[in-house]
């Protein structure tokens, strides 16, 4: 099976920062990497697929980018929206989520 | 737009079996993979079953293979998760989402969840 791992687990950051998430996976997925982004009590809501594609209505300040075993998401100006708990998810085989990392303020 | 309500949720004895439901709608449900994903309280996402578009390929994670079932019904929008040999482990919000055309790729509308505890 295909082991995802993300750091940091927690990110602290002020509204305005550069956030970077990293993203790995045990072994070469080619570009079939997403991100989720969770906020408390919701359901996880897609931002990107594919590595870099941005799902439709997705602000621009998100961006992703990698290849075979290391990926990452990057949040050009940190939102107050945004603070929230992000996931990498690989579906090269199968599905699997990465842990997640927390961005908090 | 996608909308997809997960019904069937609520307190089982371990041991037990239980049924989640799906009903999707704002889409052409039968040229989608649909999925089951669980997270259990304050812990990260699980993903747990996929199955194609026509339901003849299903898929699991080696966690529940063996004691859940996914199934759709083309015909009324809406798939299903027969968990069985329910654990206490297994208590965590059960989320359906929709996939791919055929299967593959992510996941890009999701439920709003149904809590599943197991307990005696």
């Amino acid at each position: 099976d295909i082991q995802m791992t993300q750091s940091p687990s927690t990110l602290s950051a002020s509204v305005g920062d550069r956030v970077t998430i990293t993203c790995r996976a045990s072994q070469s997925i080619s570009d079939w990497l997403a991100w989720y982004q969770q906020r408390p009590g919701k359901p996880p809501k897609l931002l990107i697929y594919d590595v870099s594609t941005l799902k439709s209505g997705v602000p621009s300040r998100f961006s992703g980018s990698g290849s075979a075993t290391e990926f990452t998401l990057t949040i050009s100006s940190l939102q107050p929206d945004d603070f929230a708990t992000y996931y990498c998810q690989q579906d090269n085989t199968h599905w699997t989520f990465g842990p997640g990392t927390k961005v908090e303020i | 737009q996608v909308d997809l309500v997960e019904s069937g949720g609520g307190v089982v004895q371990p041991g037990r079996s239980l049924r989640l439901s799906c009903a999707a709608s704002g889409f052409a449900f039968d040229k989608y993979g649909l999925h089951w994903v669980r997270q259990a309280p304050g812990k990260g996402l699980d993903w747990l079953a996929a199955i194609s578009y026509n339901g003849n390929n299903e898929y699991y994670a080696d966690t529940v293979k063996g004691r859940f079932t996914i199934s759709r019904d083309n015909s009324k929008s809406a798939f299903y998760l027969q968990m069985n040999s329910l654990r206490v482990e297994d208590t965590a919000v059960y989320y359906c989402a929709k996939g791919g055309v055929v299967v593959a790729g992510a996941l890009d509308s999701w439920g709003q969840g149904t809590l599943v505890t197991v307990s005696s």
